[in-house]
């Protein structure tokens, strides 16, 4: 099974855009890119679905290139609430199984 | 809507004791998955049920069993706990379709001594 790998820990300051790649060489032709956020002591929460290109919702923005070989979250304008554990996780839809990459830890500070 | 709901919070077992954690949701879900998360690692797959009346073995399965018994509930057994088994568990669930958005539950913190 392919696995995804992404930064272990980025740094960055309210305000600012920040983006998060992650590596998913194995990726079929079936198989979505989401991403997630988790809090301490908190389950993951869903911010954003893709399957190439790019997506766009009220918080987030998923590009993917053209091979599909990675993918980057992009928050723009971060704030402190901000500061958590981001997750990029590719459903395999083909073999029914879910890797989870071992998450990016995003602190922002003011 | 509760979402998905997970009991107990918390646990601590003997090694050698079992146990069976709970999960329900009420979101009329067809697939439900059970997780789990040791200290500042990811998530990884324990068992899933793409729908009501079948389970399948995720990336970690060994030393665990699971039942869906409905549509609504998918619970996860451990039927001797090994320290090894310490870990935070985390249930969620997924419709199917073009959706791949997962909802987790609160998790259940377990401790094996």
């Amino acid at each position: 099974l392919a696995k995804t790998t992404q930064p272990i820990s980025m740094d960055s300051y309210e305000g600012q855009e920040v983006n998060i790649t992650c590596s998913h060489n194995n990726i079929a032709t079936n198989d979505y890119i989401t991403w997630y956020q988790q809090f301490p002591s908190q389950g993951p929460r869903f911010i954003i679905q893709g399957y190439k290109t790019k997506v766009t919702n009220e918080v987030a923005s998923l590009f993917i290139p053209a091979d599909r070989k990675s993918s980057t979250l992009s928050l723009p304008r971060v704030s402190l609430s901000d500061t958590a554990v981001y997750y990029c996780l590719v459903d395999y839809s083909s073999a029914s199984k879910i890797i989870f990459g071992s998450g990016t830890r995003l602190s922002i500070r003011p | 809507n509760a979402g998905v709901t997970q009991t107990p919070k918390f646990q601590v077992l003997k090694t050698g004791q079992s146990m069976t954690l709970q999960c329900a949701q009420d979101m009329n879900h067809n697939s439900m998955y059970w997780y789990r998360q040791d200290p500042g690692m990811g998530l990884r797959l324990i068992y899933y049920s793409a729908s009501e009346g079948t389970t399948d073995k995720g990336e970690v399965p060994n030393g665990y069993n699971v039942s869906r018994l409905n549509k609504r509930e998918f619970s996860l057994r451990l039927e001797s706990a090994a320290p090894s088994q310490t870990s935070v568990y985390f249930c969620a669930s997924r419709k199917t379709g073009n959706t791949y958005e997962q909802y987790f539950g609160p998790g259940t913190r377990l401790t094996v001594t």
